[in-house]
């Protein structure tokens, strides 16, 4: 079946290092991949996505890439502040109706 | 960005009644509608997708019956849990497709509804 993997589960990092947050997912017919974030009681929040038809975005202190051969994407985050804080949730759009695959979701905590 | 609201945003209920959470977008028009459940530490599951003017189609295991989802109009879905019992406690959450241009859709999701079966 469709599934998306994401690693790691939990991630820990010092305020100003990067973070990566990995995905692979199993649907080839898969084109858009958005990342999510999720504080604590509140609903999750589109922080980037990605389209099949490119490698790579940025904005900011964030980007996200694509590598659609190997079926795996990235989140990366420079420069990390206290406030990235939260749970990372990576995604895959289903090859019918719309919905999305999720990961189970990175816990990053910066550090100050 | 596209903005999704949901309400109420808690609710605490006795075992046996029903409840009813509303989702709405509020600054454009969402042909399809999601509902997910998440519990504690969890990701998200998605329960059923909902489509206006039509029946919602439920993910395997998702009781249609329990779970009552109406699409009535652009911008509104509606999550009824029947006959609500403390298992169905729960962070429920929607989210809106909306579309653009070239196969461009994005999904933005609600607040969130904490429910509480006592």
């Amino acid at each position: 079946g469709e599934n998306v993997e994401q690693h790691p589960s939990t991630l820990s990092v010092q305020e100003g290092d990067s973070a990566v947050i990995k995905c692979t997912y199993s649907d080839s017919a898969s084109n858009y991949f958005p990342w999510y974030k999720q504080e604590l009681g509140k609903g999750p929040q589109l922080i980037i996505d990605i389209r099949s038809n490119v490698g790579e975005k940025k904005d900011q202190r964030i980007a996200v890439t694509l590598n659609k051969t190997a079926k795996h994407f990235s989140l990366h985050i420079t420069e990390t502040q206290p406030e990235d804080s939260a749970v990372y949730f990576c995604a895959a759009l289903r090859n019918s109706g719309y919905a999305l695959n999720f990961g189970k979701g990175t816990s990053l905590l910066v550090t100050p | 960005g596209a903005v999704v609201s949901q309400h109420p945003s808690r609710v605490i209920c006795k075992s046996g009644t029903s409840v009813k959470i509303e989702c709405r977008s509020l600054d454009f028009q969402a042909t399809t509608m999601f509902w997910y459940r998440q519990f504690p530490k969890q990701s998200l599951m998605l329960m059923a997708t909902s489509n206006e003017g039509s029946k919602a189609t439920y993910e395997q295991g998702v009781e249609k019956d329990k779970f009552l989802i109406n699409h009535a109009s652009l911008t509104l879905s509606t999550l009824t849990v029947t006959s609500a019992h403390p298992e169905d406690s729960s962070f429920y959450i929607c989210s809106a497709r909306r579309a653009g241009g070239g196969g461009t859709d994005t999904q933005y999701f609600g607040p969130g509804t904490r429910l509480t079966v006592l």
